[in-house]
């Protein structure tokens, strides 16, 4: 059975740092690409970051270019977001989702549940 | 960016209605569109890939169509377990985006 599990979330205020991280379980981890996706409160979905099997391809979108950092350790099967320079827009719900393929070109098959960061002074 | 349009954006429906939710895309995509439902206070689960394979453990009742920029998500004989918010996500190039979301609730 896939198991995806988020950690790391919490409160944080403005301009400070956070890492998330997503345990990976049933699968195996090193084969596949791997996501951050995000939820504000209320809000719709916004997909973040991807990263490539072996991690030597990621992407990030507009909104945290140059803030986020995507990396895996995948003799750990585990997935890290790093999150610097947060702002208040950045509170959200944060999912991690598998996708379908190694080099991240096609969609997901599985999520986390969740970890919830609120970025508030 | 590739800009997705879904509608309605909430529709109110009994068990047993059919239901069609379509999804639109500012360029065409080819057939490179998810279909998700998410639950209250849930994570996103994946229904459709590929704009029309069935994702495993998914009920038949749903269904997927399309393909270049217009797309549609069907659930025939609509469950109670099926009030949720249902999202299309275009995967054909980065950044992919999703659209806003189709909340279906209870007549």
């Amino acid at each position: 059975e896939v198991k995806l599990l988020e950690s790391g979330g919490g409160l944080v205020q403005p301009g400070g740092s956070l890492r998330l991280s997503c345990a990976a379980s049933g699968f195996t981890f090193r084969s596949y690409a791997m996501s951050w996706v995000r939820q504000a409160p209320g809000k719709g979905l916004e997909w973040v970051s991807p990263i490539s099997d072996r991690g030597s391809n990621t992407y990030y979108v507009d909104s945290v270019k140059g803030r986020f950092t995507i990396s895996r350790d995948n003799s750990k099967n585990t997935l890290y977001l790093q999150m610097d320079s947060l702002r208040a827009e950045d509170t959200a719900v944060y999912y991690c989702a598998k996708h379908r393929d190694s080099n991240g070109y096609n969609g997901f098959d599985y999520w986390g549940q969740g970890t919830l960061v609120t970025v508030s002074s | 960016a590739i800009q997705m349009t879904q509608s309605p954006s909430s529709l109110s429906a009994s068990v047993g209605d059919r239901v069609t939710i379509t999804c639109r895309a500012s360029q065409d995509i080819r057939n490179d569109l998810g279909w998700y439902q998410q639950k209250p206070g849930k994570a996103p689960k994946v229904l459709i890939n590929d704009a029309s394979s069935l994702q495993s453990g998914v009920p038949s009742r749903f269904s997927g169509s399309g393909s270049g920029t217009d797309f549609t998500l069907t659930i025939s004989n609509l469950q109670p377990e099926d009030f949720a918010t249902y999202y299309c996500l275009q995967d054909y190039n980065y950044p992919w985006t999703f659209g806003q979301g189709t909340k279906v609730e209870f007549k």
